[in-house]
């Protein structure tokens, strides 16, 4: 079974509109962290936005948002306000303690905002 | 100040030869890793290291060694190269500490085999 589950692989927006981006996980460790990552077209990997399983808030950074729903193992992200140099690759990961930290990435989300 | 740097940036080279990858970190983290992504943007763990222990992910070719000479250097060793090693590269680090253990990557190495 798939760990982590991207089901979109590529999206459009319009410019200044919000976005969301669907992550769906699989792990029966108690202790996890979600990660997504940007990808710009250049090929480095930006990190955005960090949530812990046993955090009980919805992370946000800027204009990025995690809306984590622990029952439903999701933690899609929210990005406000969509600018044209968020086109990118995005990419869930997580980091289970019983697997040695590592992360373990989805298959990525093609994000294309249009002006 | 580059966190985390790798070099080559690109690297062309012939089936069978040998090849290292270097990666350096100064964020003080104790913990390296190594990526690969595929041509279908697909990323895969490949090992993580601290100077305790190596985690090598079972699916990856005995050809890859990582080799450490400090905590601040984890290079990537492959020996006979194969055509299916053609991929990007993705060195990264974080710190073992309680909390969320960010890993930061590398700007990538770009390898093709021919």
């Amino acid at each position: 079974a798939q760990k982590i589950t991207q089901t979109q692989p590529g999206m459009f927006v319009q410019e200044k509109e919000a976005v969301t981006l669907d992550c769906t996980y699989d792990t029966s460790d108690p202790s996890y962290g979600l990660f997504w990552y940007k990808q710009p077209s250049s090929g480095e990997m930006i990190f955005l936005i960090y949530q812990g399983s046993y955090d009980q808030q919805n992370a946000t950074e800027g204009r990025y948002s995690l809306n984590f729903q622990k029952a439903r193992k999701s933690a899609n992200l929210v990005i406000s306000a969509s600018q044209l140099g968020d086109s990118a690759m995005y990419f869930c990961a997580m980091r289970e303690k019983n697997a040695g930290n590592m992360l373990t990435f989805g298959g990525g989300t093609r994000l294309m905002v249009k002006p | 100040d580059t966190a985390v740097s790798q070099t080559p940036k690109y690297l062309v080279t012939q089936m069978g030869n040998d090849k290292s990858i270097k990666c350096e970190q100064n964020l003080g983290h104790d913990t390296m890793y190594w990526y690969k992504q595929d041509s279908k943007k697909f990323l895969k763990i490949m090992f993580s290291y601290n100077n305790k222990e190596l985690i090598i992910n079972e699916t990856v070719p005995n050809r890859f060694s990582p080799k450490s000479p400090d905590k601040a250097h984890l290079n990537l060793h492959i020996n006979s190269l194969e055509l299916g090693d053609s991929a990007v590269y993705f060195c990264a680090s974080s710190q073992r500490t309680s909390g969320g253990e960010t890993q930061y990557f590398g700007p990538g190495t770009r390898l093709l085999v021919l």
